[in-house]
């Protein structure tokens, strides 16, 4: 049980388009989702916190109205990179916890984002 | 700013080699400490939750330690196999939040 899946795996776009990246709790419900990104030979940085049915909260330095998230269901939350440029090229992540256990959260596979 | 480090950054060891690793973090308002197992392409996978000083956690071959007072914890594995080879992450949280802190991760090749 608590398994993740993050589509795209990978994603090459071009300068200024915007990508979708959606995470998927599949065989439980997720009241909180995080998003995650990791540069090269750094850590996993958290980039936001949604918790279902409201806005989500970033984390400093990172900008809301370019990282969209969206967590209308208890099952499904969109991270939308607008406008995206080689320098949001990275590797994102998400991960969800259960209701009344927010402290376990479990990853999906992550996607890899190259802007062009 | 709560930082977190692991070490060694990488790590290859043979088949058959017992091998550990580190993670350090602040130790003040500390909550609880995770470990991951992440392999190339799939997802981080959970190894151990640890809170208490002192904690002692066994999963197979593979066991972690924890000590709140100082800021670190250990994880062992036994007689490494070639399928042990991933990234073994750590990740801290705080009283009060459930954000994780994570280290940079320590990349681990078991060689046949």
């Amino acid at each position: 049980g608590a398994v993740v899946s993050q589509h795209p795996s990978w994603v090459i776009c071009k300068s200024g388009t915007s990508v979708k990246i959606e995470c998927r709790s599949l065989d439980f419900q997720a009241t909180t989702m995080f998003w995650y990104r990791q540069f090269p030979k750094q850590s996993l940085m958290l980039m936001a916190t949604s918790n279902e049915g409201s806005k989500a909260t970033y984390e400093q330095g990172v900008e809301k109205d370019k990282f969209l998230i969206n967590h209308a269901s208890l099952t499904l939350s969109t991270l939308t990179v607008t406008s995206a440029h080689p320098e949001d090229s990275s590797f994102y992540i998400c991960s969800a916890s259960r209701a009344g256990d927010q402290d376990e959260q479990f990853f999906g596979p992550g996607t890899r984002l190259t802007v062009l | 700013i709560l930082n977190v480090e692991q070490s060694p950054q990488s790590l290859h060891v043979q088949e058959g080699d017992s091998t550990n690793f580190t993670c350090s973090f602040p130790s003040s308002n500390f909550y609880a400490l995770h470990w991951y197992r992440w392999e190339t392409a799939k997802s981080p996978e959970a190894l151990f939750v640890m809170t208490l000083n002192g904690d002692e956690k066994k999963k197979g071959r593979i066991s972690a330690t924890l000590n709140t007072k100082e800021g670190y914890s250990y994880l062992y594995i036994k007689g490494s196999q070639p399928e042990d080879s991933a990234t073994y992450l750590c990740a801290c949280t705080t009283s009060g939040t459930y954000k994780y802190i994570f280290g940079t991760g320590t990349r681990l090749k078991v060689l046949a």
